[in-house]
């Protein structure tokens, strides 16, 4: 297997363009995770989805964030409009377990909006 | 709510040292603690778990942490450090909330091995 595959590497955009985000996720991971990483704040997760479907999205830091897993082995973070507040590095992870805490982490992306 | 501690911004050791990379949990309940590493420009990766049993439990690439009930703690360690091992390290533990399915992470921990 791949691996968790995430598009693209990197991104720069101008503030108030939309931005999507891709995740591939592992096949047979029935559990999707869309963290972000900053300096200032760490690893927060956004959202999760368990066989599709949303289960948390307390993360979300506000409307202008959506995210979508449309079937199993796709999903997008999408965020419009963008703000310079908005560059982080941006992580899928799956998992099949995820009582027992083993995701796998995707490489990220990083987001720079200018 | 669950979370974890790392007190350390950075740890630097020498190649050959034994390494400690410190973390402290607080949950309700029995705590389900983790450690992840990653190495730049990459995802995270899963190098060990504790849920119950042995407090010594080991992982992958030679680390092994150790489960302090009585000081809360879920400490990281390696006998003889590896340049290799330089990267940023993170604890974890699981997130009582919407059925235990989410990882809370620390702030992570650099560790800088020199030759």
């Amino acid at each position: 297997d791949a691996g968790v595959i995430q598009s693209p590497r990197h991104e720069v955009t101008e503030m108030g363009q939309e931005v999507t985000l891709r995740c591939k996720p592992i096949s047979g991971h029935d559990y999707l995770f869309w963290y972000r990483q900053t300096m200032m704040r760490g690893l927060e997760l956004l959202i999760y989805f368990n066989n599709n479907v949303p289960i948390d999205d307390s993360g979300m830091p506000e409307d202008r964030f959506s995210a979508k897993m449309p079937n199993a082995s796709f999903s997008t973070l999408k965020i419009q409009p963008s703000e310079p507040r908005d560059s982080a590095v941006y992580f899928c992870a799956s998992s099949n377990k995820p009582g027992l805490g083993i995701y796998t982490f995707g490489s990220g992306t990083r987001l720079t909006v200018v | 709510a669950q979370s974890v501690a790392q007190p350390e911004d950075q740890v630097n050791v020498a190649e050959g040292n034994p390494l400690t990379v410190k973390c402290t949990y607080s949950v309700s309940g029995n705590p389900y603690l983790f450690w992840y590493v990653q190495y730049p420009n990459r995802g995270l990766q899963f190098l060990l778990k504790y849920i119950t049993g042995d407090n010594l439990v080991k992982g992958s690439y030679g680390f092994e942490a150790e489960f302090n009930k009585s000081q809360t703690s879920f400490h990281l360690k390696k006998p003889s450090a590896l340049v290799s091992d330089s990267a940023l390290y993170f604890c974890a533990v699981r997130d009582r909330g919407t059925g235990f399915q989410k990882l809370v992470f620390g702030t992570g921990t650099r560790l800088l091995v020199s030759p």
